[in-house]
């Protein structure tokens, strides 16, 4: 089966550094990818990693263990409008070239003042 | 470049009705993926289509179909509605699904509650 989990909610300051840790169980996995959603709005790519080790973009950093079946998403410098969900995806490829995301459930984070 | 639209963008329909969703995709994506958005199960894959094909299905009943026409266009259909299809509904268009770092761009999303 397919299982990803992430931390529910998370809080920080502004101008703090915060990591959002993924964990995942799945098969046929071909990359990981980090969206962020704010309420109300469709998801937006932030993020992705296939091979092992940390992808920096700006503020935000992805990092990946393959053996370990983890992920996690650095924010560093937070702002307020970092205030939003954000979600770990496994990309699932088939034979046919098919492809699938399978999402975790979503970390809350609230950025405070 | 236009994003991926998606109509109507709001939708109140009753118990047993059926229902259509429209997707348009970026210029030059042929892969259209559909998921279900619930606050209790999270985002869900429904289905992809590449090339008027379907490729991939998630667990969803047979009520949930699509389809996509020759200008990568899809369609999304939910028959014998019931209150827990209330959700958003999302869209989302790629290249073509073979590419390692094949990004997922989202569509605004169609709200549908169910009465």
């Amino acid at each position: 089966g397919q299982n990803i989990d992430q931390p529910t909610e998370m809080t920080a300051t502004e101008g703090a550094i915060v990591q959002i840790n993924c964990t995942y169980q799945t098969s046929g996995f071909n990359g990981l990818f980090w969206y962020q959603q704010h309420a109300g709005e469709a998801p937006t790519f932030l993020s992705y990693n296939v091979l092992d080790g940390l992808e920096e973009k700006g503020r935000f950093s992805s990092f990946l263990s393959r053996s370990k079946g983890y992920s996690y998403l650095l924010l560093k410098e937070l702002q307020m409008k970092d205030s939003a969900s954000y979600l770990c995806a496994v990309r699932v490829t088939r034979d046919n070239y098919g492809q699938n995301f399978v999402f975790g459930p979503g970390t809350r984070l609230s950025v405070l003042p | 470049k236009a994003g991926v639209t998606q109509t109507p963008r709001y939708l109140i329909k009753t118990r047993g009705q059926q229902v259509t969703l429209s997707c348009s995709p970026i210029s030059g994506h042929r892969s259209v993926s559909w998921y279900q958005q619930t606050p209790g199960q999270g985002l869900q894959f429904l289905f992809e289509y590449f090339s008027e094909t379907q490729r991939n299905k998630g667990n969803f009943p047979g009520r949930f179909s699509g389809r996509q026409f020759s200008n990568s266009r899809s369609e999304m259909n939910v028959s014998t509605l019931e209150l827990g299809d209330s959700a958003l509904y999302l869209c989302a268009s790629s290249l073509s699904g073979r590419r390692v770092d094949n990004e997922q761009f989202f569509g605004p999303g169609t709200r549908l509650t169910v009465l």
